[in-house]
């Protein structure tokens, strides 16, 4: 249990493009879901927490017009990379947030397979 | 804010045991997350403290003193496949739980 899809797996995009990438708790419902980024030999770097059914929280420094993010169910959420430039090329990763009932110690984020992101 | 330390690399042989430490500060402590990391891939969850103490799991256990800010992971019985970066994240009370990532511990067993 406690899978976690990401789409697509790599893009590869023109820079001045847009690109969504899309997370997916399979066999569980998450009201939380996180997205992060993380550049080579480097650690996981929060960007936002993704709420579902309302505005996503974004980390200091992370531009939220650049950066979308809609978490329109409880087990869709997605980030779209708007007018993506080089820079914004790296692996990106969502996790989700699994909390069972009455069971505070099931709480635990499992991460979904990243996307790697290269822009032109 | 956070501050989470870890060392950078660590080299063992196979068969062997390893100590990965992470010494952390924090001003919302509500768990400490150990995370496996294979080049190219996502982090796979390994163990689990909120409580002081020794969590075993199989040729994994997780150690954490709460009134040091220490925390440590060992691995048992060390296989080639255990070539991964090791990453200790602390979760924040505040802001709905959220990760804070240590830089990782690259780890490279040889034979």
């Amino acid at each position: 249990g406690a899978v976690v899809s990401q789409h697509p797996s790599w893009v590869i995009c023109k820079s001045g493009t847009s690109v969504k990438i899309e997370c997916r708790s399979l066999d569980f419902q998450a009201t939380t879901m996180f997205w992060y980024r993380q550049f080579p030999k480097q650690s996981l770097m929060l960007m936002a927490t993704s709420n579902e059914g309302s505005k996503a929280t974004y980390e200091q420094g992370v531009e939220k017009d650049k950066f979308l993010i809609n978490h329109a169910s409880l087990t869709l959420s997605t980030l779209t990379v708007t007018s993506a430039h080089p820079e914004d090329s790296s692996f990106y990763i969502c996790s989700a947030r699994l909390l069972l009932a009455g069971r505070p110690n099931t709480d635990t984020q499992y991460f979904g397979p990243g996307t790697r992101l290269t822009v032109l | 804010g956070q501050n989470i330390d870890q060392p950078t690399e660590m080299t063992a042989t196979e068969g062997a045991i390893v100590q990965i430490n992470c010494t952390y500060q924090t001003s919302g402590f509500n768990g400490l997350f150990w995370y496996q990391q294979h080049a190219g891939e996502a982090p796979t969850f390994l163990s689990y403290n909120v409580l002081d103490g020794l969590e075993e799991k199989g040729r994994f256990s997780s150690f954490l003193s709460r009134s040091k800010g220490y925390s440590y992971l060992l691995l048992k019985e060390l296989q080639m496949k255990d070539s991964a970066s090791y990453l200790c994240a602390v979760r924040d009370r505040t802001g709905f739980q959220k990760l804070v990532f240590g830089t990782g511990t690259r780890l490279l067993v040889s034979p």
